[in-house]
């Protein structure tokens, strides 16, 4: 069956404009995240939900980050007022459930000048 | 909290000779342990995961780890690598229902 996948792959966007990046997450996966990772810093977690209800806030840099579910398997990533240190590749993933194995998608990489 | 270090951020290697990549880990709870791997312009993809059990874990491509509880450790090692083996690769320690990752260790194999 079909992965993770995220669109766009590759995203440039003005500082100050909104962003969103969606993620298709593996049909019947319960559990889905949102990373972002940069270049020496390793993948940090910014939110993740059970369902469709958003559990964890806690890793998100800041309130400018959101995450949307529209559909249990369907997830959209909000940046608003993006800024220079928003560029980075951002993971989507997703899983059955505690102590599932993660799948990740390819990754959307934004760019902001 | 529980979290990870990867104590090399390089590690170039000539082809067909071994490789460890080191990962060191803090937790006063049981653990699950993770390797991923991500290869250029992809995705990351699971190579290993020790959830209990035996403490040597085979994965894919020919890579293993050791878990050793004694000294937190669980290196990933490849007794012989190829060109294609290049990419970074990634330790990580789930947390929750959240994988926790280390910086991550760009395996460089030299011809």
């Amino acid at each position: 069956g079909a992965g993770v996948s995220q669109s766009p792959r590759y995203k440039v966007a003005k500082r100050g404009r909104d962003v969103a990046l969606r993620c298709d997450s593996i049909s019947g996966h319960v559990t889905l995240y949102w990373y972002r990772q940069t270049l020496g810093q390793g993948s940090e977690v910014l939110t993740y939900s059970q369902s469709d209800a958003q559990r964890d806030k806690s890793g998100r840099p800041s309130g400018r980050f959101s995450a949307e579910r529209p559909e249990r398997s369907v997830s959209t990533l909000k940046i608003q007022r993006t800024e220079q240190g928003d560029s980075a590749v951002y993971l989507c993933a997703s899983s059955y459930g505690a102590g599932n194995t993660i799948y990740f998608g390819e990754g959307s990489w934004l760019t902001v000048v | 909290a529980q979290s990870v270090t990867q104590l090399d951020s390089q590690v170039p290697v000539f082809e067909e000779a071994p490789v460890e990549l080191r990962c060191n880990y803090s937790s006063s709870v049981s653990v699950y342990l993770f390797w991923y791997v991500q290869y250029p312009n992809q995705g990351l993809q699971l190579l290993l995961k020790y959830l209990s059990g035996s403490t040597l874990v085979k994965g894919i491509n020919g890579f293993e780890a050791e878990f050793n509880k004694s000294q937190t450790s669980f290196h990933l090692r490849k007794p012989s690598v190829h060109i294609s083996d290049t990419a970074e690769y990634f330790c990580a320690v789930r947390r929750d229902d959240k994988i926790i990752f280390g910086k991550g260790t760009r395996l460089h194999i030299l011809p």
